[in-house]
């Protein structure tokens, strides 16, 4: 079946440090890619997608490509601030429109 | 983007109580609702696919008896969980899809379920 696989957290970083959190994938066909953001107490976000190989995905600072090469789709940011603490899940969606979610990654970004 | 709302946020109930948690589509109409269950520290787990009109198709694992799922209008789809136990204890997210090519999952802002 499919699966996602990603780095476990927490990530501790300090403000305007560069963030990367891994993120790698098994899956049938041709899936779309994901990175979802929760923060404390809510739901998830969509944080950004790139449904083809090498679409890069990019929103408030964060961008991934999708690699189908290495089945990879890493997050990035080059600057993080403390209001990007919050829970990562990267995930894929297969043909059929279900999804498949990793562990999640928390980030904690200190002043 | 679309907003999907669940109520209540959180509730706490005595072990053997039943639980009804909504969602909705406040936005657009939804032929399909997901609800899914996490645990502390952990990601999301798909229980089961809500489908307006039809019975709900439920993954490998999860009793179709304990949560049931209604899916009565295209803006609403319900969880109840019955004779909830501690371990029933959960995060409990619903989600639906905006359809078209971007099928994009929209989803709720999570129900927080504490068994006693």
């Amino acid at each position: 079946g499919n699966s996602v696989t990603q780095m476990e957290g927490p990530v501790t970083l300090s403000e305007e440090a560069f963030l990367t959190i891994n993120c790698t994938y098994t899956a049938t066909g041709y899936p779309s890619l994901f990175w979802y953001v929760q923060y404390p107490g809510e739901g998830l976000q969509l944080l950004l997608k790139a449904t083809k190989a090498d679409d890069k995905g990019s929103n408030k600072g964060f961008e991934a490509t999708y690699r189908k090469e290495t089945t990879s789709f890493h997050l990035e940011k080059g600057s993080v601030q403390v209001s990007d603490s919050a829970v990562y899940f990267c995930a894929l969606r297969d043909s059929w429109g279900k999804f498949q979610f990793g562990a999640g990654t928390q980030v904690v970004v200190t002043p | 983007g679309a907003v999907v709302s669940q109520h209540p946020s959180w509730v706490i109930c005595k072990s053997g109580t039943s639980v009804k948690i909504e969602c909705r589509s406040l936005d657009f109409q939804a032929t399909t609702m997901f609800w899914y269950r996490q645990f502390p520290k952990q990601s999301l787990m798909l229980m089961a696919t809500s489908n307006e009109g039809s019975k709900a198709t439920y993954e490998q694992g999860v009793e179709k008896d304990k949560f049931l799922i209604n899916h009565a209008s295209l803006t609403l789809s319900t969880l109840t969980v019955t004779s909830a136990h501690p371990e029933d204890s959960s995060f409990y997210i619903c989600s639906t899809s905006a359809g078209g090519l971007a099928r994009e999952q929209f989803f709720g802002p999570g129900t927080r379920l504490t068994v006693l």
